[in-house]
């Protein structure tokens, strides 16, 4: 079974804190790939980043990074100095290899970050 | 960059009625999906398209159709509307070849009273 999981409902810091969402994955397939996507109040699902799971290097986007653990199948996102622009909901998500087209999500983080 | 947009972002249906809820994409993406979003639950997907007039049933397509007539357009059709289909609707693209990710629409909000 595929399945995905955000234990973290809502997370609350304040500005310039460091944050971390937690992003734990089922699947038995040796091929799959991880999404995060960020939720920003106006709807839209706004795509970060995509893993593959053969590439285990971390990743460093600005203040964005994410680390991927095989071992304890975990593919987690840290904000560094999180800002008020990075209120949100955060989708963890994993996708088969193959022809599938489906993208198992998390039920997702609320991230609020408080001036 | 991808476009992905969506006929309305708020819309308020009675029971009963039939509702279409329409995505247009302007990326020539093959792919095309419809969510629905929940509180607790996440996204969970209806149905998906891969290419015109192709369609597949998602993890919860009990009360839904679609309709995929262009490329570019991928309908959501809620036959006789009920209150528990209340809920946030998504639509997103992708295209098949090389990258992965689904591009998504800025959502319809659907409450049925």
């Amino acid at each position: 079974a595929q399945k995905v999981t955000q234990a973290q409902t809502e997370i609350s810091v304040v500005e310039k804190e460091d944050v971390t969402l937690d992003c734990v994955y089922e699947t038995r397939d040796t091929t799959y790939y991880l999404f995060w996507y960020k939720q920003p109040p106006s709807g839209e699902l706004v795509f970060l980043i995509r893993r593959n799971s053969f590439d285990e290097q971390n990743e460093i986007s600005g203040r964005y990074s994410w680390n991927f653990q095989k071992s304890t199948s975990s593919f987690n996102f840290t904000i560094t100095a999180s800002q008020v622009v990075d209120s949100a909901v955060y989708f963890c998500a994993l996708r088969r290899g193959g022809a599938t087209n489906k993208l198992i999500f998390g039920t997702g983080t609320l991230l609020a970050v408080q001036p | 960059d991808v476009k992905v947009t969506q006929s309305s972002r708020y819309l308020v249906k009675r029971t009963g009625e039939k509702v279409f809820l329409e995505c247009v994409q302007d990326m020539d993406h093959e792919n095309m999906f419809w969510y629905r979003q929940d509180p607790g639950l996440g996204l969970r997907l209806i149905y998906f398209s891969y290419d015109v007039k192709m369609k597949e049933k998602g993890d919860i397509p009990e009360g839904y159709s679609v309709s995929r007539e262009k490329k570019e357009r991928f309908s959501l059709i809620l036959e006789s509307a009920s209150t528990n289909q209340t809920s946030m609707y998504l639509c997103a693209s992708r295209r098949t070849a090389g990258g992965y990710e689904q591009y998504f629409g800025p959502g319809t909000r659907l409450t049925v009273t």
